[in-house]
Parts: structure tokens; sequence; C-alpha cells
């Protein structure tokens, strides 16, 4: 089975300071996306920054960005200049050919 | 722009009722989908399909139903309610031209389902 791990179930990072949310993943497929969705306590799940892994580029968007280390397996998500809005669920997604497998959430509080 | 609307937001059951879970899209999507979020769990794959006609079980199928009669609707049929379906339920869907996975899920806002 196809599996996303995320081993930081917390995080905590101070207004305007930049925290990382790591993520590793396991596919079987060859070409492939990775998904970071945000989910604040409205419950609503929104897309964050999507990467394709044939392209060596990083995402970028805005203030968040990822670090894609395909041969790794490795897509850890950047969010510089922390705003109190940013505190929410954060799941990672691997694309599994058909639907996408999610992580178990790192939960990131805002402090400020 | 209504997007993906799932009814009912809460619903409490029962054990032994049934209940749909009620699913559409106006964005034209082929792909549409049913997970659940149970607490630290992440989401879960209930189930799926690629279009119109065409269903498919995903990682936990157990105790459900679903049906795709339009490109518009998928509900989900929950059967002889128990606790353990007590969870979030996410209706998402997908465009995939040509059947080929593009990846980006739109969501609904979820439903949340009680079976005491």
């Amino acid at each position: 089975a196809q599996t996303v791990t995320q081993s930081q179930p917390e995080m905590s990072v101070q207004e305007a300071e930049t925290v990382t949310l790591s993520c590793t993943y396991d596919t079987s497929e060859s070409d492939y996306y990775l998904f970071w969705y945000k989910q604040p306590p409205s419950r609503q799940m929104i897309l964050v920054i999507r990467q394709e892994a044939y392209k060596q580029q990083n995402a970028t968007e805005n203030r968040f960005s990822v670090n894609f280390q395909k041969a790794a397996k490795s897509f850890s998500l950047k969010i510089s200049d922390s705003q109190l809005g940013d505190a929410a669920m954060y799941f990672c997604a691997s694309d599994s050919g058909y639907a996408l497998n999610f992580g178990k959430g790192t939960s990131l509080l805002v402090t400020p | 722009n209504a997007g993906v609307t799932q009814t009912p937001k809460f619903r409490i059951l029962k054990i032994g009722q049934s209940m749909t879970l009620q699913c559409t899209q106006d964005m034209n999507h082929n792909y549409m989908y049913w997970y659940r979020q149970d607490p630290g769990m992440g989401l879960k794959l209930i189930y799926y399909s690629v279009g119109a006609g065409i269903t498919d079980k995903g990682e936990v199928p157990n105790g459900y139903n679903v049906s795709r009669s339009t490109t518009e609707d998928f509900p989900l049929r929950l059967e002889l309610a128990a606790p353990s379906q007590t969870s979030v339920y996410f209706c998402a869907s997908s465009y995939s031209p040509s059947g080929v996975f593009t990846g980006e899920l739109f969501f609904g806002e979820g439903s949340r389902l009680t079976v005491l």
C-alpha cells in the first residue's frame, strides 16, 4: 500500500518566523503529483501547493514553498513570514493514479 | 460558484439506522470521491468514481455503498450504522481529462456523523 508519513503531529512557530513541515511518501507511480492541503478549524480542505514529480524545480506559492527530494521521497513544506491565519492542520498527499493518499497531518500553532 | 456541496452538515444516528450523505458538484468533474476523517488519522478513501456508472472501492469501503447515475451526483449510503462509522465525511471531485488523473481535489465542507 502506498503511504504518506508526516512525522510531526504538532509544530509551533512565532509570527513572522519560518517553519518547515516534513513529509515522506512511498509510491509505485513513475509520474505523480504531490500536494499540501490546509485544514483550518472551519474544516474546509484548502489546496496550498502542488508539485509535479517530473519537474525538478521546487514549487512556490507566495509564502509557501516546498523542498522536493525525489530520490529520498521527501516533500517538505516551508512557510515563511508565518501569520496567525496559517494556524491549521496541514496534510501532505501523494497521487495514487486515481486518488490522493493523505498523511495523518501536522497541527501548526502560530503564536504572536 | 457552488463547487462541491454536501448535505447534511451534521447528523446523529442511532445504531442500526441507515442514511444517505448527498454530494453534488457543478464543475463537470469526472472523478468523485468519498473520504472519512477520524481524529489523528488523516483522510481515508471509502469509494471513488471515475465517471457516471463507474464506482470502485477505496481503502475502507465496508459498511458503505455508493452510486453514480449522473456526472454531478455521488451519494454515499450507510447501511446499519455502527459507532465505528462516527466520523467526518468529505466528498471531493477532480477533473481528469482523458482519464489521466491530475491530482487536484476539490472538497466539500464535510459532514459530521455521530452514531450512538
